[in-house]
């Protein structure tokens, strides 16, 4: 069966640090992946998707990067973080290519102060 | 356009059935789909329904689906404790990406 995990799940940094976060799938091969972030009482915003090794589209210009080194490894990075990248990161992996469902790892909270 | 929109909160008695309502945009969305959130966790996929479907039935879980409207809903009959939770509605946008509404908070009181 297929796992995806986050790490790490929790995380406070001041500002101007770097950040990594990294996401792993087993199970399956050449999964599409996804970075999306979640803010207090908002919706899920996408940040980036990978439909395969070193390949990324962003969706939304912002503070953070990511990337794809291995086919089931996705990693969210940024150099200088801001006190408006706080939030609640969650990667997910595509299920069936028809029905398109998403599912979740269990999230990584991040703190900037 | 890509916003789905749901209402914040929701208040339900125990035992009380719970009926939780999203609209969406884009009238090409091929799946639609409902998720649920736990405190502190990642989101769970509770279950989906195809664009040519009016209804969906699952245990306690009711999909509704107006696609003439680009309404759906998500019925849980005998709501119990349990499922105090943030839902989530999404709709398909292309091959590629899902778009999430912000959540509705469903509190179950005794």
């Amino acid at each position: 069966s297929q796992t995806i995990h986050q790490w790490p799940a929790t995380l406070v940094q001041p500002v101007g640090s770097p950040l990594s976060l990294e996401c792993t799938v087993e199970g399956t091969s050449n999964p599409n992946l996804y970075w999306y972030r979640q803010a207090a009482g908002r919706g899920l915003q996408l940040l980036f998707y990978s439909v395969g090794i070193g390949q990324i589209s962003s969706e939304v210009p912002q503070n953070l990067s990511a990337s794809r080194p291995q086919d089931r490894q996705f990693i969210l990075s940024s150099k200088k973080l801001l006190l408006s990248d706080s939030g609640f990161y969650l990667c997910a992996w595509r299920g069936h290519p028809n029905t398109g469902e998403l599912f979740f790892g269990e999230g990584s909270r991040l703190t900037v102060l | 356009g890509e916003d789905v929109e749901q209402s914040l909160f929701l208040s339900v008695r125990e035992g009380d059935s719970s009926v939780i309502n999203c609209t969406y945009t884009d009238s090409s969305s091929t799946y639609l789909y409902w998720y649920k959130q736990e405190p502190g966790a990642g989101l769970q996929l509770l279950t989906y329904i195809f664009s040519n479907m009016d209804m969906k039935q699952d245990q306690r879980l009711t999909v509704l689906l107006n696609k003439k409207d680009k309404h759906l809903s998500l019925r849980i009959a005998d709501t119990q404790t349990g499922d105090s939770a943030i839902y989530f509605c999404a709709e398909s946008l292309n091959d590629y990406k899902l778009s999430f509404g912000a959540g509705t908070t469903v509190t179950v009181r005794a």
